[in-house]
């Protein structure tokens, strides 16, 4: 099955700096690549994902970047806020003979320092 | 309209019970999933269904059981819950190779 790892676990930054969380997978058959951020309390939610014809995804101040040859991915933050502060989840899919599914990694948790 | 509702949001019951938690989504998603969050926030899947199909099943005990009557509906059976047991379960919905939406959480408690 898919092993996945997430680096680091915990990260913390000034408010304004960049975040930068990395996750490498196993499975070279995974074809798609979302990251998850869980606030306290709360619910998973997509906050941003990238299909494996695709190096780079921006949306406003987050970016994913997908390095295929090297099975990994990385999420970026940029000007970052307090209420970027979350556990961030790292979940590549794979379709295999164990059916489809995605494998989530550790988690990171995020604190931005006002 | 919430997507993916799981009920009850909170469970506290006695070691040996046995619970069960609904999940309903309106989605149409064809593929719904289990998912265990244990205290250090570790996800991992329990079960998925696919078209009323148990596709995935990892190596959880058989005093949990998934039940599906229907596409939109997957529920989570537990019997002699343990202290083990508490956790916060998640229930998710899919299309196929694509992100999932998850529900609200049932943060279970065996006392």
């Amino acid at each position: 099955g898919e092993n996945v790892e997430q680096h680091p676990s915990t990260l913390s930054v000034q408010e304004g700096d960049s975040a930068v969380i990395k996750c490498t997978y196993s499975d070279s058959a995974s074809n798609y690549f979302p990251w998850y951020k869980q606030e306290l309390g709360k619910r998973p939610q997509l906050i941003i994902d990238i299909r494996s014809n695709v190096g780079e995804k921006k949306d406003q101040r987050i970016a994913v970047t997908l390095n295929k040859t090297a099975k990994h991915f990385s999420l970026h933050i940029t000007e970052t806020q307090p209420e970027d502060s979350a556990v961030y989840f790292c979940a590549p899919f794979t379709i295999g003979n164990a059916g489809n599914m995605l494998t989530f990694g550790g988690g990171t948790r995020l604190m931005v320092k006002p | 309209d919430t997507a993916v509702s799981q009920t009850p949001k909170y469970l506290v019951t006695q070691m040996g019970n046995d619970k069960s938690i609904k999940c309903e989504q309106n989605l149409g998603h064809d593929t719904m999933y289990w998912y265990k969050q244990d205290s250090k926030k570790f996800l991992k899947i329990m079960f998925s269904y696919n078209n009323k199909e148990l596709i995935i099943n990892e190596t959880v005990p058989n005093r949990f059981s998934p039940k599906s009557p229907d596409k939109a509906h997957l529920n989570l059976h537990i019997n002699s819950l343990e202290l083990g047991d508490s956790a916060v379960y998640f229930c998710a919905s899919s299309r196929q190779s694509s992100s999932y939406t998850f529900g609200s959480g049932t943060r279970l408690t065996v006392v």
